[in-house]
């Protein structure tokens, strides 16, 4: 399995407070995602990174930021979480924009 | 919009059977497909396809791509139960290694 790690794996947070979700890899990969997976809609991007500090929106960004300090460490942040925010979220890496890998994802539930 | 369907979206089969997946896409200036295999668990990657490498095999899974007709099947022969999964597809364009993902096909073997 590629060196991806996801935290938390879970969370359950109330409506309005502030959520954070890290990746961490240890393959030094260039490019980091991260999506989100619902029934119905399959994965779907919201932001993606290819470099340190160097991030762009996907399809879904509204209501999500991110941040890259580090080559390793891929952070989503939800400002002000909603219910419609709850989903699987799953981080993937790639060297090249070709074949991503996938961590193990975190489920996150806003009641 | 970009847009990848997947079909069907469920299938049911004996072990030993043999499936076809489909996958068809319509993304602006097409550069690969990617196939995933998703246990509840996170996506594991199957196959890339390109305009340089448009079949792939690997033991009973085999994947072609048409670029002209702008879809590619994954067939599974003499399913098992290990093969029960959902499968995903998705499409990445030349630039900004967004990947667009189908919802899946869902796979279930019955002994």
């Amino acid at each position: 399995d590629a060196g991806i790690t996801q935290s938390p794996r879970h969370k359950v947070t109330e409506t309005g407070t502030p959520v954070t979700l890290r990746c961490h890899q240890t393959e030094n990969h260039r490019y980091m995602y991260w999506y989100r997976q619902d029934p119905g809609h399959g994965l779907r991007l919201i932001h993606y990174s290819y470099g340190v500090k160097d991030t762009d929106k996907g399809e879904v960004s509204d209501g999500y930021s991110v941040s890259r300090s580090k080559t390793e460490d891929f952070l989503l942040t939800l400002e002000s979480a909603t219910s419609s925010q709850t989903s699987v979220y799953f981080c993937a890496i790639s060297r090249g924009g070709y074949e991503q890998f996938f961590g193990p994802g975190t489920r996150l539930t806003v009641l | 919009e970009d847009k990848v369907v997947q079909s069907p979206l469920s299938l049911v089969v004996h072990e030993g059977d043999t499936v076809t997946l489909n996958c068809s896409y319509e993304v602006t200036n097409f550069r690969s497909l990617l196939w995933y295999k998703q246990e509840k668990k996170a996506p594991t990657f199957l196959f890339m396809l390109t305009s340089s490498g448009i079949e792939k095999k690997s033991g009973r899974l085999s994947s072609i791509l048409d670029k002209k007709e702008l879809f590619s099947i994954l067939n599974i022969t003499a399913t098992q139960t290990g093969d029960s999964a959902v499968y995903l597809c998705a499409v990445g364009p030349p630039t900004g290694n967004q990947f667009y993902f189908g919802t899946g096909t869902s796979l279930t073997v019955i002994p």
